[in-house]
Formats: structure tokens, C-alpha cells, sequence
């Protein structure tokens, strides 16, 4: 099946540094990719839309200059989470949708940023 | 896309089959219903999905109402490992963001 690969898993850095997370689709290509977001207890929320060669479209109320994303190839976007403070702290996950008309997404394991 | 309403938890003995209904009053023609579950710490899990006809894979099954208004996924024997966070999303084929609300908690019990 579909593999979405992210990496990295788990991120622990002091606050003020910039963080770049990337998500490849392994065995398809993919047009667009997502970004959510999962505070403890809570649900996903998606955070922005990245289709290849193309600027990423923002969800309301999130800064494109905080979390500027590039979908370079039809199999890798990146996410850089820029000068990044304990309240980023969360569960980044990516998903990824190519292949024929009506498949599914396919999700990374996520990556769980901790910010100090 | 239209919004789905989800019992907040729901338990299974372990063996028995695991029964999640979804309400989707509002459907649209041309949207489709996804089923994804979430196991802690993870990413989500794509189970199935379908538009008006009932669906079965090698892990669940899907029941959809004449209607469309609800359907039902169906672990047919539930395990330890099937405990997560079970998601159903309607959203129109292909492309567009899938929402997320707060789905249901299933817990398997031995």
C-alpha cells in the first residue's frame, strides 16, 4: 500500500530555533500533500495545503511565515516551523494524495516537536 | 464538505465486532465517506471508504444507509490492537482537505 514516510519522529530543541520537518511519499507521487496540527486530547487540525510547484494554501489563523512549507518534487514537502517557541510545541503529521481520482490520503507517523 | 456527528466512546469485548455508527445529514451527492482511525502517538490509519454502496477490505466493513444520511463501520473481530480514535469524514472525491472532528474513542477489552 501507500507509504508516507516523515521524518524526523520526535524533534527536542531550545526556543528560538527554526525546525524543518519533511514528508516523501515512498512508492506514488504525490500533487498535494497536507500539514495538520494535534494538541494532547485533541483532534487534527489542518494547517495549510502544498501542491507541487505551487505556493502552499493557509487554513485562517495560521502564519505562513511561522510555518513556511515547499513542495519542490511530486514526492517531498518540508515544513519549517521558523523561530520556534514552546507554544509550537505539538504533533506535526503530513499526508499525501496521488494515484487515480477517489484514493485515499495516506498519513506519516508524525512528528512530535517539543520546544524548551 | 459536510459535517459528521460521532458517539464520543464507545467499548467491545475483544472477539465480538465492533460497531461505530456516523450521522452525515447533510451529504452531498458527490461526497464520499472516509473512515480513518488514529492509535496514540501515531499518524491516522485509512480503513475504508465508499459513496453509497456497502464496502467490506481485510479490515472492516462499511454500511452505508439507503439514504446516506448515516452509516457504519464494522470491525468484524475486534482486538487489543484496534483501540484508537476512530474518525468518519465525508469530503468530495479527490483533493480536497479532509476535516477532522473529534471522532469516536474505541476501547477493545479482554
Amino acid at each position: 500500500g501507500a507509504v508516507v514516510s516523515q521524518h524526523p519522529s520526535r524533534v527536542i530543541c531550545k526556543s528560538g530555533t527554526s525546525v524543518k520537518i519533511e514528508c516523501r511519499s515512498l512508492d506514488f507521487q504525490a500533487t498535494t500533500m497536507f500539514w495538520y496540527r494535534q494538541f494532547p486530547k485533541q483532534s487534527l487540525m489542518l494547517m495549510a495545503t502544498s501542491n507541487e510547484g505551487s505556493k502552499a494554501t493557509y487554513e485562517q489563523g495560521v502564519e505562513k511565515d511561522k510555518f513556511l512549507i515547499n513542495h519542490a518534487s511530486l514526492t517531498l514537502s518540508t515544513l519549517t516551523v521558523t523561530s520556534a517557541h514552546p507554544e509550537d510545541s505539538s504533533f506535526y503529521i503530513c499526508s499525501a494524495l496521488g494515484g487515480p481520482n477517489n484514493q485515499p490520503q495516506h498519513f506519516g507517523d508524525g512528528t512530535r516537536l517539543s520546544i524548551l | 464538505d459536510a459535517k459528521t456527528t460521532q458517539p464520543t466512546s464507545m467499548d467491545c469485548a475483544e472477539g465480538r465486532a465492533a460497531n461505530l455508527p456516523c450521522n452525515h445529514s447533510t451529504i452531498s451527492g458527490n461526497e464520499y465517506v472516509y473512515w480513518y482511525r488514529q492509535i496514540h502517538s501515531q499518524g491516522p490509519q485509512y480503513i475504508i471508504h465508499g459513496l453509497k454502496n456497502n464496502e467490506t477490505n481485510e479490515m472492516a466493513s462499511l454500511i452505508i444507509t439507503e439514504d446516506r444520511k448515516s452509516s457504519t463501520l464494522i470491525l468484524p473481530h475486534a482486538t487489543l490492537r484496534d483501540t484508537a480514535v476512530y474518525y468518519c469524514i465525508v469530503r468530495v472525491a479527490y483533493g480536497n482537505k479532509l476535516v477532522f472532528g473529534a471522532g469516536t474513542i474505541l476501547r477493545v477489552k479482554s
